[in-house]
């Protein structure tokens, strides 16, 4: 089967650092991608990792271990309109995105 | 706008009728895919297609649902004799690349709102 886990929700204040783990079980691995959805809105694509290593996309960075099965998303100098769900998706070797089941994130002031 | 548009935006029905889903993904994407998304979840696959070719709908979960793609563009997801069980938010989602390249970003669309009464 194909699972992704990640925790359920995260609270931190505005202006921290905050770091939302992923680990998952698929059966063919292309990469791992991360999505934010605000309530009411649509999915938005963050980041896709297809090697082990950090990528950076402004405040955003993403890492991938392939070996341990495990990837991370990390928001630096949270903004209260970072407050949103935020997925984890392993992309198969059928081509299709499994989704983890989101880990909702709070910003307080 | 160029983004990827889904209608009806809600639909209600009654259990037992048929209800057919319209998805128009961005221009020149390749990709589409089919989630259904029920609330506090993360979307759950359903098919995708690469051009009008279905790849893979082993996420549909039985068969009352079918979905369709003929000239490459549009596509439709059709349920038959709907059940409540069937309620949720249906979202299309459009990449531009051939699914499994390099970066696979994909666009979502604002989703169907279907209700089974």
């Amino acid at each position: 089967g194909q699972s992704l886990e990640q925790p359920s929700e995260v609270t931190a204040v505005e202006g921290a650092i905050v770091q939302i783990n992923c680990t998952y079980q698929t059966s063919g691995f292309y990469g791992l991608s991360w999505y934010q959805q605000h309530d009411g809105g649509a999915p938005t694509f963050l980041s896709y990792n297809a090697l082990d290593g950090l990528e950076e996309t402004g405040r955003f960075s993403s890492f991938l271990s392939r070996s341990d099965s495990y990837g991370y998303l990390l928001l630096q100098e949270l903004q209260m309109k970072d407050s949103a769900s935020y997925f984890c998706a392993a992309l198969g070797s059928q081509g299709n995105l499994i989704f983890g089941k989101g880990t909702k994130l709070s910003v307080k002031p | 706008g160029a983004g990827v548009s889904q209608s009806p935006r809600y639909k209600v029905t009654k259990r037992g009728q048929d209800v057919a889903l319209r998805c128009d993904p961005i221009s020149g994407h390749v990709s589409l895919y089919w989630y259904r998304q029920a609330l506090g979840q993360g979307p759950e696959f359903l098919t995708y297609f690469n051009y009008e070719a279905q790849q893979d709908k082993s996420g549909l979960p039985n068969d009352r649902f079918s979905a369709e793609r003929p000239e490459g563009s549009i596509s439709t997801l059709t349920i038959q004799r709907t059940e409540q069980r069937d309620s949720a938010m249906y979202r299309c989602a459009s990449s531009l690349a051939v699914s499994g390249g390099a970066r696979d970003e994909q666009f979502f669309g604002p989703g169907t709102r279907l209700t089974v009464l």
